[in-house]
Order: C-alpha cells, then sequence, then structure tokens
C-alpha cells in the first residue's frame, strides 16, 4: 500500500527566505510519481512540481524545487525567496506510474510573514 | 497549463433534494477524471474514479448510489449527490488526467451546503 506522510501541520517562514516543507513516502511499486499541490483559502488545488521515481535529477520550477531523495523516500518541496501569496496549504501527493489513483499527505499550511 | 472547470462553485440546498456537480476539462481531452471530497482542515479524500464511457470506479466506504458519477464525453464528468443530508455537506473536488502525462489538474472546487 502507499501512504504520504507530512509530519509539519504549519509552518512559518519570513518573507525572502526559503523554506522546505517535508513529505516522506512508501511504496512498493518501481515506478511512481511524486508532487506537490498548493491549495489558498479559495480552495482550488494548483499544481506546483512532478518528480518521477526515474528522474535522475530533482524536479525544479521557477522558485519550487523538489528534493528528491529517493534511498530515504522523501520528496521535499523547497519554495525559495518566499512571498506573501505563498500562505496556503501545501500537499504532497503521491500516484503509480499510469496516472492512476493519487493519494495525498495530510498537508502542510504555510505562513508567509512580512 | 490544462485548464478543469467545475460548477456550480457554490451550491445550498435543502436536505433530501439531488444536486448536480459537474466538471469539465477546457482545453484537453480526459479519458480519466477523478472525484475527490475535502472536509475542513482536511486532506482530500479520493471518492470515485470517472472512466469516459464505462462506470465509475468507487473507493472503498462510498456508496455509488448516493454519489452518482457520469462521464459522457472526453471532457465532461458529473457528481450527482442523491438525496442530499447535512453530513454530505463538504468541499467537492475534480480533477483530470491528461491523456499523455501523469499529472491531474484540478478544478476550483464546489463547496456543498445541505441544510
Amino acid at each position: 500500500a502507499q501512504k504520504i506522510t507530512q509530519t509539519q501541520p504549519g509552518m512559518f517562514v519570513q518573507e525572502k527566505e526559503a523554506v522546505t516543507l517535508d513529505c516522506t513516502y512508501d511504496t512498493s511499486d518501481p515506478s511512481y510519481g511524486l508532487f506537490w499541490y498548493k491549495q489558498p483559502s479559495s480552495g482550488e488545488m494548483i499544481f506546483l512540481i512532478y518528480q518521477g521515481s526515474y528522474d535522475q535529477q530533482n524536479a525544479t520550477e521557477g522558485r519550487y524545487s523538489l528534493n528528491f531523495q529517493k534511498a530515504r523516500k522523501s520528496a521535499n518541496l523547497v519554495i525559495s525567496a518566499s512571498q506573501l501569496g505563498d500562505s496556503a496549504m501545501y500537499f504532497c501527493a503521491m500516484n503509480r506510474a499510469g496516472g492512476f489513483k493519487t493519494i495525498f499527505g495530510a498537508g502542510t499550511r504555510l505562513f508567509v510573514k512580512a | 497549463g490544462a485548464v478543469v472547470s467545475q460548477h456550480p462553485s457554490r451550491v445550498i440546498c435543502k436536505s433530501g433534494t439531488s444536486v448536480k456537480i459537474e466538471c469539465r476539462s477546457l482545453d484537453f481531452q480526459a479519458t480519466t477524471m477523478f472525484w475527490y471530497r475535502q472536509f475542513p482542515k482536511q486532506s482530500l479524500m479520493l471518492m470515485a474514479t470517472s472512466n469516459e464511457g464505462s462506470k465509475a470506479t468507487y473507493e472503498q466506504g462510498v456508496e455509488k448510489d448516493k454519489f452518482l458519477i457520469n462521464h459522457a464525453s472526453l471532457t465532461l464528468s458529473t457528481l450527482t449527490v442523491t438525496s442530499a443530508h447535512p453530513e454530505d455537506s463538504s468541499f467537492y473536488i475534480c480533477s483530470a488526467r491528461t491523456l499523455a502525462g501523469d499529472t491531474q489538474y484540478f478544478g476550483p472546487g464546489t463547496r456543498l451546503t445541505v441544510l
């Protein structure tokens, strides 16, 4: 069975600083995908970044990067130069390669301080 | 990126009525759409996987007769909450998977309140 664990219910970061949101996962599938989504107070789920289990390099998308450590089964999200608009709920997610059933972690609420 | 819409964004209904929520992929075709439910301050819970032209696959514990899903075309899936009760009040989110990739794109969600 697959499982996603986010151990940080809430995080604070000063504006313009970097922050790391933790995510560990458990799966027996040899091929899988890892995702991070942002959910602001409006409720919409915004796709941020994707990492395939066989990707050699860590994924990056603008200010977002995914620190993928396969042996440790971790997929931490790093947000550089935090902005006030980054304040939101962040979910780590995983699915088996092929795009079916995605499971989500409990989420981490990020607060960016001015 | 790919755009998914949901309608309505908010709905308030009386107990016992049925409510239909539409999920559309606007700029891509989606053979598979997913319906999630999210309670306040909790994570998303997958309710069912909707496949175009075939019956939906429901997750364990989800009543298929209560949550009717129809995926009539490659761009439209509907969720009907039948005989809604206050405990069905929740945030319902759909997502659609592109044909090419593994990424799911989410709709903006529908907040259902049953009085």
